[in-house]
């Protein structure tokens, strides 16, 4: 089955720095890489999302890449505001239907 | 609209209690889903309903009984519950099909706490 690893399990930044979380997964059938965020107390919530045929995928402040020869992508966050501030978690599918997420990076913007 | 809507939203039951979740969706999605997520974890899959059949069971305790009365609909019937078992309970759905890129959106949850 596929093993997504997400790395750092925390991060702390200052207001209008940015921010990186990094996911590696071991599907090599694996072809969509959502991102999802969690304030606390609420749902998880997809934000951006790629597919294995497009390297890079930009929203607004938010953008992911995929290197599919390297088996890992990344969410960049740009100007961070403290209302980023939440836990994320990647996730992989594609072998299966049913995605396997990441177990989370907890980001803290102090304002 | 991406809206699934789960109630209650808050549930406290005894551990002699029997309840239940609910979970609509009206986007017209094929697979639904149970997951539990304790706090700053990961959504664990516990269940999955692919056109309103039951297709993945992850070796959830019997005190968990799913239900899928129709393809809008999702129950999760609960009883002999343990402390251990108080989490979050999402209610998920996905559009299935070779071109569904398996997006999974969540509902609101439902926070039960087992006393």
């Amino acid at each position: 089955g596929e093993n997504v690893e997400q790395h750092p399990s925390t991060l702390s930044v200052q207001e209008g720095d940015s921010a990186v979380i990094k996911c590696t997964y071991s599907d090599s059938a694996s072809n969509y890489f959502p991102w999802y965020k969690q304030e606390l107390g609420k749902r998880p919530q997809l934000i951006i999302d790629i597919r294995s045929n497009v390297g890079e995928k930009k929203d607004q402040r938010i953008a992911v890449t995929l290197n599919k020869t390297a088996k890992h992508f990344s969410l960049h966050i740009t100007e961070t505001q403290p209302e980023d501030s939440a836990v994320y978690f990647c996730a992989a599918s594609g072998g299966s239907y049913i995605p396997t997420f990441g177990r989370g990076t907890s980001l803290i913007v102090h304002p | 609209d991406t809206e699934v809507t789960q109630t209650p939203k808050h549930l406290v039951m005894g551990m002699t209690n029997k309840k239940s979740l609910k979970c609509e969706q009206h986007m017209g999605h094929r697979a639904m889903y149970w997951y539990k997520q304790k706090a700053k974890k990961p959504p664990e899959l516990m269940f999955v309903y692919s056109y309103e059949k039951l297709s993945i069971n992850e070796s959830v305790p019997s005190r968990f009984s799913p239900e899928c009365p129709n393809s809008s609909l999702l129950n999760l019937h609960l009883h002999a519950l343990q402390p251990e078992d108080s989490a979050l309970y999402l209610c998920a759905s996905s559009q299935q099909g070779p071109s569904s890129g398996n997006t999974i959106y969540f509902g609101e949850g439902s926070w039960l706490t087992v006393v």
